[in-house]
């Protein structure tokens, strides 16, 4: 069974600009998470998507956003980027019933 | 807010040692997951514990799920060198649903030949 998949793996952007992340989950799981990493902060939770609804969100300021499929696929997006959110985001996907998330490798974002 | 402590914060080991490290709370949980990451990619879960008071092994790693549900422990034994990596608790107290996990901050383990 094919793993949670992301693109790009790695992207570069310059501040003001915007950016959308793709995350393909685990055949079958409906739930997918996304997360940012950061020397600094360590691994934050940013959003979780099922069956298309944000069902739970982190404190992350309004420039992040996402959205689902209906094929369990996810995107987000960083509007106006700043210096700041250069980081490793990572998606993880569940099965529906299960607490287990399986992680992409990750989408490396750098901000100049 | 809960405050989750993860220690060491790293660790200098000779292979064919055995490994442990802790991560402890001021909340009480319902899981904890444990998750290696290697440099570059993304965290592989390496074991799920569901129970206070819960033992789990997985080949050389075991881990436990404290009774008072606010911490648990992760062993490695006989160390090797794809060990190498860091490591991270992630509780996770939920009625349902995939909530958010917490981290740790991470313990990184170094193998010195």
């Amino acid at each position: 069974k094919a793993g949670v998949t992301q693109t790009p793996r790695y992207l570069i952007k310059t501040r003001g600009q915007q950016v959308t992340l793709s995350c393909s989950p685990i055949s079958g799981h409906r739930s997918v998470s996304w997360y940012q990493q950061t020397p600094g902060q360590g691994l934050q939770f940013l959003f979780e998507y099922f069956s298309e609804t944000q069902r739970n969100k982190g404190n992350f300021p309004g420039r992040f956003s996402g959205r689902q499929f209906s094929n369990s696929r996810s995107e987000m997006n960083v509007s106006t980027l700043e210096l700041g959110d250069s980081a490793l985001y990572l998606c993880a996907s569940t099965k529906e019933g299960s607490y287990e998330q399986y992680f992409g490798p990750g989408t490396r974002l750098t901000v100049t | 807010g809960q405050q989750l402590n993860q220690s060491p914060q790293s660790m200098f080991i000779q292979e064919g040692e055995d490994v442990s490290m802790n991560c402890t709370s001021s909340s009480i949980f319902n899981t904890w997951l444990w998750y290696k990451q290697d440099p570059g990619e993304g965290p592989v879960l390496l074991i799920a514990l569901y129970k206070a008071g819960e033992l789990t092994s997985n080949g050389r790693l075991t881990a436990q799920f404290g009774i008072t549900r606010k911490d648990s422990f992760l062993n490695i034994s006989a160390s090797i060198p794809s060990d190498v990596g860091i490591y991270f608790c992630a509780p996770l107290y939920s009625g349902g649903g995939a909530d958010g996990l917490t981290f740790g901050k991470g313990t990184h383990l170094i193998i010195q030949p």
